[in-house]
């Protein structure tokens, strides 16, 4: 079993959807939790991230961590064609530790 | 947030060859970290570049392979080593934020002949 699993896509969306995007992992112990927007031929972007449960917004982005399912899920509001990507999840155990990225989840938005 | 450079952008390399990748942050940090991301896969951390010591590499990838520099707080070098058609790949230097986020460089795309 993979530490952190994510639903590879790809997802096709209509402009102006929500899109929720998810990520299990199976270590309780993570901490840190983020996520990363990559467009093709590009590096990561980082987007949020977050150190507890809860939810964190900023603009039409927000992430949701559930510790207690050790689930975390990125939802995108009105999306737009410029948020077609690969959306990566990412967690960590300790403040200077490595990251552990999901496969990613290719996402479309079509106008 | 940082801002991060690499160089070179991409290249393309005979087997046997070496190539360093050069990544540069706009301000002191002091985690650093190269990536390795393999065609349609996620990334996968090589080793953490540390300031003043030894690189600390993970399971399956050796200092002989893929040496490290790390001279000051803004600047660190992946060499990849004897390369051959498996290590094509992009690899990618990441920098810690002060919340302990991470922020990446845009890439060195490699192809190896």
């Amino acid at each position: 079993q993979k530490e952190v699993e994510q639903d590879p896509g790809p997802l096709s969306v209509p402009e102006g959807a929500i899109v929720s995007l998810n990520c299990t992992y199976s270590n309780s112990a993570f901490q840190y939790f983020m996520w990363y927007r990559q467009y093709s031929r590009k590096g990561p972007e980082l987007l949020m991230y977050t150190y507890s449960s809860g939810n964190k917004e900023d603009g039409r982005f927000t992430a949701q961590v559930d510790k207690s399912s050790k689930y975390i899920s990125l939802f995108i509001r009105d999306s737009q064609p410029s948020d077609s990507a690969t959306y990566l999840c990412a967690m960590s155990l300790y403040n200077t530790d490595k990251l552990i990225f999901g496969t990613g989840t290719r996402l479309q938005v079509f106008p | 947030s940082a801002v991060i450079s690499q160089k070179p952008s991409r290249d393309i390399c005979q087997r046997g060859t070496s190539l360093t990748i050069q990544c540069q942050v706009d301000s002191q940090v002091t985690m650093m970290f190269w990536y390795r991301q393999q065609p349609g896969q996620s990334l996968t951390l090589i080793a953490t570049a540390n300031q003043g010591s030894e690189a600390t590499y993970e399971s399956g990838f050796v200092i002989d392979k893929f040496p490290i520099s790390r001279p000051n707080l803004t600047f660190s070098t992946l060499t990849v080593s004897n390369m051959s058609p498996e290590d094509s790949s992009i690899y990618l230097c990441s920098a810690q934020g002060a919340n302990y986020e991470q922020y990446f460089g845009p890439g060195t795309r490699l192809t190896v002949t």
